[in-house]
């Protein structure tokens, strides 16, 4: 069955990077979008970023556009969220999910989502 | 951004009771193709969302029965026809039509 296992989480002062790994099985890695979502702590989900299968054409959320970057290595089964000049708002914990399309754009939906990693940014 | 707003916000229901959570959108969600893409998710305390429904009707393998989801355009309903324990949590709506994917405020299912 599909698991997505992220990793990288951890405590970093405002301003610092950190990078978010997602390592994927039990399905083709390569024919499915992946995205990540936040939800900060007792609040509710928030979309963050989208890779098409190709790693080519990305998608953001305003708030992060130029600071979080989505990439994948389709010969790893693994996505990435590169995270720089973070902020305090950006505390949550991020979700790796998987796309419910095979084609090579979104299907507006997510059928898979991984345990998540707790990115806290405080001084 | 289209901003999905859901109510209620909070929803005790009684075992064996139906309940009902409502979710608006800002704009249509019919995409170019005739698709909708309304999604509900449920995320019960301390474990990651799953999908319930897509596509404004559809559920998802091994959701029970007793789940079904409607509307059209920019008005959209999930429907529980006899709660049961393990519904308890949180549920929430998204829409997949426009970037950014945005998902409604959560509406918490409480046991009465």
């Amino acid at each position: 069955q599909v698991q997505l296992v992220e990793s990288g989480g951890g405590v970093v002062q405002p301003g610092g990077s950190l990078r978010l790994s997602c390592a994927a099985s039990g399905f083709t890695f390569s024919n499915y979008g992946m995205h990540w979502v936040r939800q900060a702590p007792g609040k509710g989900l928030e979309w963050v970023a989208f890779v098409r299968i190709g790693g080519t054409k990305t998608k953001y959320l305003d708030s992060v556009r130029g600071r979080l970057t989505i990439s994948r290595d389709n010969s790893k089964n693994t996505v990435y969220l590169q995270m720089d000049s973070l902020r305090t708002e950006d505390t949550a914990v991020y979700y790796c999910v998987k796309d419910s399309g095979s084609g090579s754009d979104s299907e507006g939906s997510f059928d898979s989502w991984g345990q998540g990693t707790l990115v806290i940014v405080s001084s | 951004d289209v901003v999905m707003t859901q109510s209620p916000l909070s929803l005790p229901v009684t075992l064996g009771q139906p309940a009902s959570i409502s979710c608006r959108s800002s704009e249509s969600l019919v995409y170019g193709d005739g698709d909708t893409y309304l999604n509900w998710f449920h995320q019960r305390p301390g474990q990651s969302p799953r999908r319930l429904i897509y596509k404004v009707s559809n559920r998802d393998s091994g959701v029970p029965d007793r789940f079904s989801g409607s509307g059209s355009g920019t008005d959209f309903t999930l429907r529980i026809s006899r709660v049961e324990a393990e519904d308890v949590g949180v549920y929430y709506c998204m829409q997949g039509t426009h970037w950014s994917y945005t998902f409604g405020q959560g509406t918490k299912l409480e046991i009465k």
